[in-house]
């Protein structure tokens, strides 16, 4: 089992809707977990963090975290042509990061 | 802002080769990574380094070696450049020792070994 997984895509979704990208991971232990936008030829950037059980917004994004479950997601409010890129879901472990090998998001004009 | 460059966006290299990539941040960080990516296989850790002088092997580290002789600057270095070492390169850097704090990552460095 992969330590973290993450659906290849493509996400279909029509500008407008909400996108909605999953990620499951192994390591009970972890404690912090990241989402990064990744366009075509470019570096990940940083969309948001979260650390505790729960929700947090951050403008259109929204992610969740449920620790019982072992998931983390991430909501995309009123999804963006601009919104199309790879997501990629990273979590942090005592030294080092790992990381999914990310969704890709197609937002349809 | 944080901001970590790279030393080059583009780089082609001859096999056996020594190869040279560097990384600067400019937040004062203590953590710094080198991962490549390739596609269908995501980020893969290199090497890492918590302080400077300190270095730590990560999943892939055959080929590669570092250097991190000040706190801003983590170097890759390829000793004899392969073709299958043809990837994206991409450094980062963290605030704190650990992996709690979220990465920051340069522009990248595609390398080309023919």
């Amino acid at each position: 089992q992969k330590e973290v997984e993450q659906n290849s895509g493509p996400l279909s979704v029509p500008e407008g809707a909400i996108a909605s990208l999953n990620c499951t991971y192994s390591d009970r232990g972890s404690q912090s977990f990241f989402w990064y936008r990744q366009y075509s030829g470019k570096s990940p950037e940083l969309i948001m963090f979260i650390y505790s059980n729960g929700d947090k917004e951050d403008g259109r994004f929204t992610a969740q975290l449920n620790k019982a479950s072992q998931y983390v997601s991430l909501l995309i409010r009123d999804s963006q042509p601009s919104d199309s890129a790879t997501y990629l879901c990273a979590l942090g472990g005592t030294y080092k990061y790992i990381f999914g090998t990310g969704t890709r998001l197609k937002v349809l004009a | 802002d944080v901001k970590v460059t790279q030393s080059s966006r583009y780089l082609v290299k001859r096999t056996g080769e020594k190869v040279f990539l560097e990384c600067v941040q400019d937040m004062d960080h203590e953590n710094m990574f080198w991962y490549r990516q390739d596609p269908g296989l995501g980020l893969r850790l290199i090497y890492f380094s918590y302080d400077v002088k300190m270095k730590e092997k990560g999943d892939i580290p055959e080929g590669y070696s570092v250097s991190r002789e000040k706190k801003e600057r983590f170097s890759l270095i390829l000793e004899s450049a392969s073709t299958n070492q043809t990837s994206m390169y991409l450094c980062a850097s963290s605030p704190e020792r650990g992996a709690r704090d979220e990465q920051y990552f340069g522009p990248g460095t595609r390398l080309t070994v023919t």
